[in-house]
């Protein structure tokens, strides 16, 4: 079955801190594999996906197949990166017909000044 | 350019009643979401259209839910009859064809009394 695990529910660090939080998921196949953001009272939007293997905001995300992990990572956090996060797959084009999104059920993460 | 728009924001109803709810998404977007969050969940997927197409609606509750894209373009989602399990936002997003990034409408919180 397809599901993505993000075992936080909130995740509470103090600025400057480190920030992990974690993704794991089950995949029969290749997914691509995403981080999506929603700061308070924002829509949902897109931080990063592993194919472009890209830091956003001072965030990085590294596909561990063996794992099946996806966890995201800041070396420092900001208090404007208070926001709920959440870990989502997807087929892609050749891993599944329909592009659609499997959401995990978020992880909010609080900065502390 | 302008992001995915729906309307209402806000809608309650009492059980078994009727609700439409209204996206449109970014121009020339050929992909068009539905997506159901629970409080405390992550959204998911109730139908995804190509142009006019369904390509997924696997997980729509047909019975009651009911989704349309006329012209390619504008879709509305329908609940008939409301059940109090309905509570949720309901999120409208569109993509391109490729890379797969889905936008975000700022979605519709309906409350079923």
């Amino acid at each position: 079955a397809q599901r993505v695990t993000q075992p936080e529910k909130l995740l509470s660090v103090f600025k400057g801190a480190p920030v992990e939080l974690k993704c794991n998921y089950s995949y029969s196949g290749s997914p691509e594999l995403f981080w999506y953001v929603q700061y308070s009272r924002q829509r949902l939007q897109l931080l990063l996906r592993h194919i472009s293997r890209e830091s956003i905001k001072g965030f990085t995300a590294d596909l561990n197949k063996g794992e099946t992990s996806f966890h995201l990572k800041k070396p420092f956090a900001q208090e404007e990166d208070s926001a709920m996060y959440y870990c989502a797959l997807s087929g892609g084009p050749y891993g599944g017909a329909t592009n659609k999104l499997i959401f995990g059920t978020g992880t909010l993460l609080a900065v502390q000044p | 350019e302008a992001g995915v728009a729906q309307s209402p924001r806000y809608k309650i109803i009492e059980k078994r009643q009727s609700v439409a709810f209204w996206c449109n998404p970014i121009s020339g977007h050929a992909t068009l979401y539905w997506y159901q969050q629970i409080l405390g969940q992550g959204p998911k997927l109730l139908i995804q259209f190509q142009n006019n197409g369904v390509v997924d609606d696997s997980q729509l509750p047909k019975d009651r839910f009911s989704a349309e894209r006329l012209k390619g373009v504008d879709s509305t989602l329908k609940i008939q009859p409301a059940k109090l399990e309905d509570s949720a936002v309901y999120l409208c997003a569109s993509s391109q064809d490729l890379p797969y990034e889905q936008y975000f409408g700022p979605g519709t919180r309906l409350t079923v009394t």
